[in-house]
């Protein structure tokens, strides 16, 4: 199994683009999570799907912050429109509801907005 | 106060040494507990589980759990330098509904092992 597939690896913007991150979880995973990494505030939970349904999006920081999971295969978490203050590490993870709380993670895209 | 309180360190130690990590945790209703490593430019990946109390060994890695001091531990024995890395905890409470999976995860703590 490839793992769970971010793209891109890097992401450098101006302020004011939209920015949009991708994920491909791990196939037959039923949970998918989308994580900010930052050195200040460490992880933080955005928002999960479980089933290609948002479950709980009270992380996602304000309404400039959207995600959407149209098939089991796919998730993208889009900035509109995007702020220094969103320079971080995205990471998404999948998981397998029998197992609950094991996640797998991407390698991250690393998004710098300028 | 944070929920998850973990030392970002750095730590620094010599290879062969015993590493003892740590973190403490306020909320009562966790029960699942882990350990990710995560290094340099990559994404965490999970390197114990445990469920509530007690001990639990895998090769050179054991994990602690004290639920009566809301305390958790990771010690490597034998430390080598390619277990330099950053060091997180997570913790979940046993629940279901909206919480279910949800991670809450310390700062991490930077380890450097040197030859």
């Amino acid at each position: 199994d490839a793992g769970v597939i971010q793209s891109p690896r890097h992401e450098v913007t101006e302020m004011g683009q939209e920015v949009t991150l991708r994920c491909k979880p791990i196939s037959g995973h039923d949970y998918l999570f989308w994580y900010r990494q930052t050195m200040m505030r460490g992880l933080e939970l955005l928002i999960y799907f479980n089933n290609n349904v948002p479950i709980d999006d009270s992380g996602m920081p304000e309404d400039r912050f959207s995600a959407k999971m149209p098939n089991a295969s796919f998730s993208t978490l889009k900035i509109q429109p995007s702020e220094p203050r969103d320079s971080a590490v995205y990471f998404c993870a999948s998981s397998l509801s029998i197992v609950g709380r094991r996640y797998t993670f991407g390698s991250g895209t690393r998004l710098t907005v300028v | 106060q944070k929920e998850v309180e973990q030392d970002p360190g750095p730590l620094s130690v010599p290879e062969g040494a015993i590493v003892s990590l740590n973190c403490t945790y306020s909320n009562s209703a966790f029960q699942y507990f882990m350990w990710y490593r995560q290094y340099s430019r990559k994404g965490p990946e999970l390197l114990m589980y445990t469920y509530s109390s007690g001990n639990k060994e895998d090769g050179r890695f054991t994990a602690q759990v004290d639920k009566s001091s809301k305390y958790i531990s990771l010690f490597i024995r034998d430390s080598q330098p390619s277990d330099s890395a950053t060091y997180l905890c997570a913790m979940d409470p046993n629940a279901g509904g909206t919480s279910y999976g949800k991670l809450t995860f310390g700062q991490g703590t930077i380890l450097t092992v040197h030859p």
